[in-house]
């Protein structure tokens, strides 16, 4: 079975500062995804960035990376340059590779509130 | 249509009673779930279709059914709606690649009285 945990509940960061969120997980398993998603007041989920286990390089996408160290299993998401619109609830979500009937689904973490101030 | 719709956006609805909750994608994606979200928990898995003809359980199954008869139509039923059922759903549907990054619907609040 697959777990997310992710520790902290709400955070709170200065606008323009960075901000890191974490998540750790658990699996057995060799081959697997790593999601971050964003979700605004509004409701909707928003795909940020994604890693995959065999990766070598931590992913980036503008200003959001992925602290990735597989052997504590941790997959923080890193935001730089916080602004006010990323004060949102962020999601982190683990995906089994490869076939067999679990391929594709996401298990996902309790999430953590983002609060940026200006 | 651009990406994944849901219907309705919002539900009341009385304990007993039938209700579906409708998704339809327009990416052609394989792949469809649903999800629901409450509070502290994050979002788990119903029941999913990795395509269409086949359907699976996922972690929270019980109560619901899904069917998919074609690529673009996931939708999802509540035979007998209880108060347990109140929550956010989502429906999501994902690509065959490398990441499979599964793209989220607007949601469906639903509240069972």
């Amino acid at each position: 079975a697959q777990k997310i945990t992710q520790t902290q509940p709400g955070m709170f960061v200065q606008e323009k500062e960075a901000v890191t969120l974490d998540c750790t997980y658990d699996t057995s398993d060799q081959s697997y995804g790593l999601f971050w998603y964003k979700q605004p007041s509004s409701g909707e989920m928003i795909f940020l960035i994604y890693q995959g286990s065999y990766d070598e390089q931590n992913a980036t996408e503008g200003r959001y990376s992925l602290n990735f160290q597989k052997a504590r299993k941790s997959a923080n998401l890193v935001i730089s340059a916080s602004q006010l619109g990323d004060s949102a609830m962020y999601f982190c979500a683990m995906r089994r590779r490869g076939g067999g009937t679990s391929y594709g689904k996401l298990t996902f973490g309790q999430g953590t509130i983002l609060t940026v101030h200006p | 249509i651009a990406g994944i719709t849901q219907a309705p956006t919002s539900q009341i609805l009385a304990a007993g009673r039938r209700m579906t909750l409708r998704c339809t994608q327009d990416m052609r994606h394989n792949a469809m779930y649903w999800y629901r979200q409450d509070l502290g928990l994050g979002l788990r898995l119903i029941h999913y279709s990795n395509t269409a003809g086949t359907t699976g359980k996922g972690e929270v199954p019980d109560g619901y059914s899904v069917s998919r008869a074609n690529t673009d139509d996931f939708p999802l039923t509540l035979a007998s709606a209880v108060p347990s059922q109140t929550s956010v759903y989502f429906c999501a549907s994902s690509d065959r690649g490398r990441i499979e990054t599964q793209y989220f619907g607007p949601g469906t609040r639903l509240l069972v009285l």
